[in-house]
């Protein structure tokens, strides 16, 4: 099956945990991106890596570092998590030169 | 940074009715993606234009003005299974997408 897969798909931890997601994708694309959904539906871009290389680096905290062993997999690392970091993280992959962006299902943060 | 709005915020419609949802942005644009979200589910890619160039996909119809940096997407004869979120992205040449608000379609049998 060709798609992009995120694991875990929901986490819940305590205010000042590490955590780190996981995201694979199976389509081929040479570009992986990372999205923050927040608890109004709104999404915003964090982070982009074109074949292990980070290309874009939205304003986020700098407890959150992306990381890309390959082109295939994007991974998130978040070092003492704090409340507003509670949302769902979505991974997207594509194309650089296409735009057009396939999503995972997203993992679900909850901070207590 | 671009700004990216979508109108209306939500939508209550009769099954069968059209819709039209609109998506305007504050600068000129290479591609728009129309994504729709079920409560708690997966962001589905719906329609993607390289250009602004009239896209369809049965009932979906995406149509752009380049020139007033706006863009809808038609839904024609609307299903119960319609309801959800829609949400637009213009492209910029960065490849990154920035996000409307999107608008919530309630569909009523």
């Amino acid at each position: 099956e060709t798609a992009v897969f995120q694991t875990p798909n929901y986490h819940v931890t305590q205010v000042g945990n590490e955590v780190s997601f996981n995201c694979k994708q199976t389509l081929g694309h040479d570009t992986m991106y990372w999205y923050k959904q927040d608890s109004k539906k709104l999404l915003k871009i964090m982070f982009s890596y074109n074949n292990k290389q980070l290309i874009v680096n939205e304003t986020v905290p700098r407890r959150f570092s992306p990381q890309s062993s390959d082109k295939a997999h994007l991974n998130l690392r978040i070092k003492s998590v704090e409340p507003e970091d509670s949302a769902v993280y979505l991974c997207a992959s594509s194309y650089l030169g296409a735009y057009e962006q396939y999503f995972g299902p997203g993992t679900r943060l909850t901070v207590l | 940074g671009q700004q990216v709005e979508q109108s209306p915020a939500s939508l209550v419609l009769q099954e069968g009715e059209n819709a039209e949802l609109q998506c305007t942005y504050s600068t000129t644009l290479n591609s728009m993606q129309w994504f729709y979200q079920r409560p708690g589910g997966r962001l589905v890619s719906l329609l993607y234009s390289p250009s602004w160039a009239e896209q369809r996909g049965g009932r979906l119809t995406s149509s752009a003005a380049s020139n007033e940096s706006r863009s809808s997407l038609h839904i024609s004869s609307s299903q119960i299974t319609d309801s959800g979120t829609y949400l637009c992205a213009p492209g910029p040449n960065t490849g990154k997408l920035t996000f409307g608000d999107g608008t919530v379609l309630t569909v009523k049998p």
